[in-house]
């Protein structure tokens, strides 16, 4: 099974701060690297596919790149909707297997 | 617009069976394949199960493989997940999660509410 590890595990952060999560892959998966954020009490939501493909509807402040096995996910001018949990996921083999997650609040 | 939506969760003894339920809408449902990811209380996120869109290829975490068989009814669009043999380490809540294609890809979107699984005596 492919192991996504994410740091940092939780972040504090202010409005209008930029951010970087990241996300390693035990092993190459090229570009299969999905980005999901998750509020409080609420189902996941995809932002990102393929590593850095931005999902409709999402703002352009969010942005991924990477591949192989090392990726990121930037987050420009953060606003107070973005703090929630970010997971990363790998589709590039099953197991499908997520990060453990990064919870991002309010500093 | 796309809703799933998720029942049949419940509190279950261990080794007890429940059959979850994901009621989709508003997309052609056999033009795609189908998930389920669960989260257990206050962790993160595991996938479970995964049927593409005619129940020719099915998929499944090992932790669940002999326990667990999910299955889809095309003419109703739905899906089900049959869970047997529940033990405490099965307690999360299940979302039912569409995927982009026909075939499983592995892309997550979008996902139902969920439905609240506990194992518990």
């Amino acid at each position: 099974d492919i192991q996504m590890t994410q740091s940092p595990s939780s972040l504090s952060a202010s409005v209008g701060d930029r951010l970087t999560i990241t996300c390693r892959a035990s092993q190459r998966i090229s570009n299969f690297l999905n980005w999901y954020q998750q509020k409080p009490g609420r189902a996941p939501n995809l932002l990102i596919s393929g590593a850095s493909n931005l999902q409709s509807g999402v703002p352009p402040r969010f942005s991924g790149s990477g591949s192989g096995t090392d990726f990121t996910l930037t987050i420009t001018s953060l606003q107070p909707e973005d703090f929630a949990a970010y997971y990363c996921q790998q589709s590039y083999s099953i197991p499908y297997t997520f990060g453990q997650g990064t919870k991002l609040e309010i500093k | 617009e796309v809703q799933l939506v998720e029942s049949g969760g419940g509190l279950v003894q261990p080794g007890r069976s429940l059959r979850l339920s994901c009621a989709a809408s508003g997309f052609t449902f056999d033009n795609y394949a189908m998930h389920w990811v669960r989260q257990a209380p206050g962790k993160g996120l595991e996938w479970v199960s995964s049927i593409n869109w005619n129940s020719g290829n099915i998929d499944y975490v090992d932790s669940v493989k002999g326990r667990f068989t999910i299955s889809r009814d095309n003419a109703r669009s739905s899906l089900h997940l049959q869970m047997n043999s529940l033990t405490p380490d099965d307690t999360a809540l299940y979302y039912c999660v569409k995927d982009l294609a026909a075939a499983s890809t592995g892309y997550f979107d979008p996902w139902g509410q969920g439905t609240l699984v506990t194992v518990s005596s």
